[in-house]
């Protein structure tokens, strides 16, 4: 069975700097999909980015990107610049066919964005 | 676009009677619909897959008499907890599959906070 761990339960950043959150998943599949989830709030879960694993290249949206390391199984998401908006529950989550098979999620990690 | 509303996005309701939930994808067609459950500072468990015109799909541990699903049309889905008992208080998440563009996403609605007294 697929499993996603995310080992920080809570993290937290200063305004304007760098922060990385942690991922790591287990799967027999060679073919599947990551994502990170954002979960303010609000509680609306919106999705942050997404990563193909067939795909080499990290991806990358805006100030969010991620460094996929197929071998080591790990899938750690980078928010640079660090805005007060960020903060809130990140999970990460795996699904073998993107997104029209049931996502897999993680515990998540609280994401505190201070001042 | 891309717009899953949830109602009621809170209910109340007393222990033994029954309460429903409906999720809709407001601007497009969603054949699959998922239902999630998130406790207190927890993740999101998939409860059961939601599919247009058919039975729902549930997950092993799932109740499917105490949790109804049906998935009358593209564009609704409704979640029914039968002979609700405290411990069914939860947060209930639905989401629809958008199949416009591959690889399809997942749009999540703003949950249901479901308290049984």
């Amino acid at each position: 069975a697929q499993t996603v761990t995310q080992s920080q339960p809570e993290m937290s950043v200063q305004e304007a700097e760098t922060v990385t959150l942690s991922c790591t998943y287990d799967t027999s599949e060679s073919d599947y999909y990551l994502f990170w989830y954002k979960q303010p709030p609000s509680r609306q879960i919106i999705l942050v980015i997404r990563q193909e694993a067939y795909k080499q290249q990290n991806a990358t949206e805006n100030r969010f990107s991620v460094n996929f390391q197929k071998a080591a199984k790990s899938f750690s998401l980078k928010i640079s610049d660090s805005q007060l908006g960020d903060a809130a529950m990140y999970f990460c989550a795996y699904s073998v066919q993107g997104g029209s098979e049931k996502l897999v999620f993680g515990k998540g990690t609280k994401l505190t964005v201070n001042p | 676009g891309a717009v899953v509303s949830q109602h009621p996005s809170r209910v109340i309701c007393k222990s033994g009677t029954s309460v429903k939930i409906e999720c809709r994808s407001l601007d497009f067609q969603a054949t699959t619909m998922f239902w999630y459950r998130q406790f207190p500072k927890q993740s999101l468990m998939l409860m059961a897959t939601s599919n247009e015109g058919s039975k729902a799909t549930y997950e092993q541990g799932v109740e499917k008499d105490k949790f109804l699903i049906n998935h009358a049309s593209l564009t609704l889905s409704t979640l029914t907890v039968t002979s609700a008992h405290p411990e069914d208080s939860s947060f209930y998440i639905c989401s629809a599959l958008g199949t416009v563009t591959w690889p399809y996403e997942q749009y999540f609605g703003p949950g249901t906070r479901l308290t049984v007294t």
